[in-house]
Formats: C-alpha cells, structure tokens, sequence
C-alpha cells in the first residue's frame, strides 16, 4: 500500500494526558498536511510542511499542539494536556509540489478525550 | 470558519437517479476539488480541477470548475448504492490549505 498511513486509527485518553500521533506521507511527497475534523464538520486545516520546514499554521493549532517532521519524511502531532474538546478526527494528508499539488488523504486518527 | 457554501446538505434518493451538488464561495480558488468520505475514513479524491471552466469527468462522476472561479459543481449519473457517502468539495491557492465546505451526504435507496 503506498497511499497515506496513519498511527494509531484509534486513540482513547484522559483528559490532561499527552497524546502523540503519526503520519506518513506518500513516499517522495514533499508537502504533508495536518487536518482536524469534527462530527457533520469538513476538514479544517491545522500546518503544514514542506520538507522538513513547518511553513503555515492555523490559529487553531493552539500552544498545547505541536507537530514535527524531522527528517522531511513521517511526521508526528502531539497534543499536551488534552481537553475534551480536542476529540475529533485527526487527518494528515500528502502532495508532491510540481503535480498539481493535489493533496491526498490518510484514514485518519479518532481522538476520543474523556 | 469554513468558507465555502456547499448544498443541498443531504440528499435521500433512488438508486439510479442522477445526483448533483454545488459549491460556492465569497472568494476565488485557483484549484477544486471534490473528496468522498465514507464513516471513521479519510476523504479520498474524486476529481480535480486546475482551471476555470474546466469539465472533468471520472466514471460517472463529472465535475466543472465555474468561470468565475467562485464556484463548482459535481454531478454523480445512475447512482448506485455505494455512491452513499459524505461528499466534500474543496478550494486550494497557493498550494497550501484546502478549504472544505459543509458536505453532502448522500443516501441511495436500492
């Protein structure tokens, strides 16, 4: 399978404990997209990178996110202090600039904070 | 917020009937797109579009990209059972943030 994975697919916590979750791109895609969908709700954009550089990022991302992509290649959301209002669908996506940039989506990570 | 208006917001229909759906914004996007997405997955593209006034199609699914570059539409010929889903259009500049709009959720009566 060479589309955009995602780990884990399911993630319950307790609120106030840290979370972390991975993505990885579709190989040689240089752009990678983090998303976050809540129920009946589009996908909302939260950063993204190019390369290993952290380009754009939303105000919703507050300080208690933070996202890596190291070595230009997987890439890792974590929350800190999770609150019941972070539960929702978190979405990573892939594109390869020079292509139409077109993004393609992972299967997700549901967040479910109690 | 969201600023894309995408309607109708659910559509219950019979199999075989044609479907279509619309999206429009308060500003221009220099690509569309359309994603499906089924419960507990990612949103999986079914068509782009890179130009304005641009007609594409896929299967039976046929996608235009309005001149004025504020809007687009997505039409789905003889549905079928698993065309049920939710239906998310989206507008890219720059290459960087896709803008979503609300969905269309799509029920099909066999």
């Amino acid at each position: 399978d060479t589309g955009v994975s995602q780990d884990p697919r399911h993630k319950i916590t307790k609120r106030g404990q840290n979370v972390t979750f991975r993505c990885d791109p579709i190989s040689e895609h240089n752009r990678l997209y983090w998303y976050r969908q809540t129920l009946g709700q589009g996908p909302e954009f939260l950063t993204y990178f190019q390369n290993e550089a952290q380009l754009e990022k939303s105000r919703l991302l507050s300080d208690r996110f933070s996202a890596e992509r190291p070595k230009g290649s997987f890439s890792t959301l974590e929350i800190q202090r999770t609150e019941q209002g972070d539960s929702a669908m978190y979405l990573c996506a892939s594109s390869s600039l020079g292509f139409g940039d077109t993004q393609y989506f992972g299967p997700g990570t549901r967040l479910t904070v109690l | 917020g969201q600023q894309l208006n995408q309607s109708p917001q659910s559509m219950f229909i019979q199999e075989g009937e044609d479907v279509s759906m619309n999206c429009t914004s308060s500003s221009i996007f220099n690509t569309w797109l359309w994603y499906k997405q089924d419960p507990g997955e990612g949103p999986v593209l079914l068509i782009a579009l890179y130009k304005a006034g641009e007609l594409t199609s896929n299967g039976r699914l046929t996608a235009q990209f309005g001149i004025t570059r504020k809007d687009s539409f997505l039409n789905i010929s003889a549905s079928i059972p698993s065309d049920v889903g939710i239906y998310f259009c989206a507008g890219n500049n720059a290459g960087n943030m896709l803008t979503f709009g609300g969905g269309t959720r799509l029920m099909v009566k066999p």
